[in-house]
């Protein structure tokens, strides 16, 4: 089986923009989560989408959202790009909703660099 | 507000030796999740426990949960090389229908021989 697939695995934006991340999940999995992670604040939880719905959700503004289409690839937005949105961009699949004990399987990542 | 704290956050050990890394957190909460990050890699998810007193095991790696202590253990038993990594715990926590998951600064585990 493939592994989850990000794209793209790099990105420079400039502050103001605005900015489309892909995860291609594994075949049959029906939950995406995406996570940020950076150096000052660590690793963080955005939101998780589990057939089409957003289940579960972490502490972000309204600017980053998400949405997953029917054949379970999810895509997350960052509308007004700032310097702190720079970071590495996880995301992760599972069969399940991982709250129900699901085992994660995550995606390569992609690097946004804000300038 | 809620904390998910991991010590030690430096650890070097020996190889063939055994030590623990704790994780402690400030709400009650029955998932807790542990990962694995290679330096410059993705993240690897090693352990879900559900339940109080749940213990997983893989390989040289066992993770337990005491939700009434508010802590969880990733216990090394025998450390190699190959382990070396940082090592993270997280907390899934509900406020309302929806939950987030707390992540801890994690733990750089460095096995030398």
């Amino acid at each position: 089986k493939a592994g989850v697939t990000q794209t793209p695995r790099y990105l420079i934006k400039t502050r103001g923009q605005q900015v489309t991340l892909s995860c291609s999940p594994i075949s049959g999995h029906r939950s995406v989560s995406w996570y940020q992670q950076t150096p000052g604040q660590g690793l963080q939880f955005l939101f998780e989408y589990f057939s089409e719905t957003q289940r579960n959700k972490g502490n972000f503004p309204g600017r980053f959202s998400g949405r997953q289409f029917s054949n379970s690839r999810s895509e997350m937005n960052v509308s007004t790009l700032e310097l702190g949105d720079s970071a590495l961009y996880l995301c992760a699949s599972s069969p399940g909703s991982w709250d129900a004990g699901e085992t994660q399987y995550f995606g390569p990542g992609t690097r946004l660099l804000v300038l | 507000e809620l904390k998910v704290e991991q010590n030690p956050l430096f650890l070097s050990m020996q190889e063939g030796k055994n030590y623990t890394i704790y994780c402690n957190y400030s709400t009650t909460s029955d998932r807790l999740y542990w990962y694995r990050q290679d330096p410059g890699k993705s993240l690897e998810s090693l352990f879900v426990l559900l339940s109080n007193g749940a213990v997983k095991q893989e390989g040289r790696l066992m993770a337990s949960l005491d939700t009434k202590a508010r802590l969880s253990t990733l216990h090394i038993t025998a450390a190699v090389h190959d382990l070396s990594a940082t090592y993270f715990c997280a907390l899934l926590n509900y406020g309302g229908s929806q939950g987030n998951l707390i992540f801890g600064k994690g733990t750089k585990l460095s096995v030398k021989p």
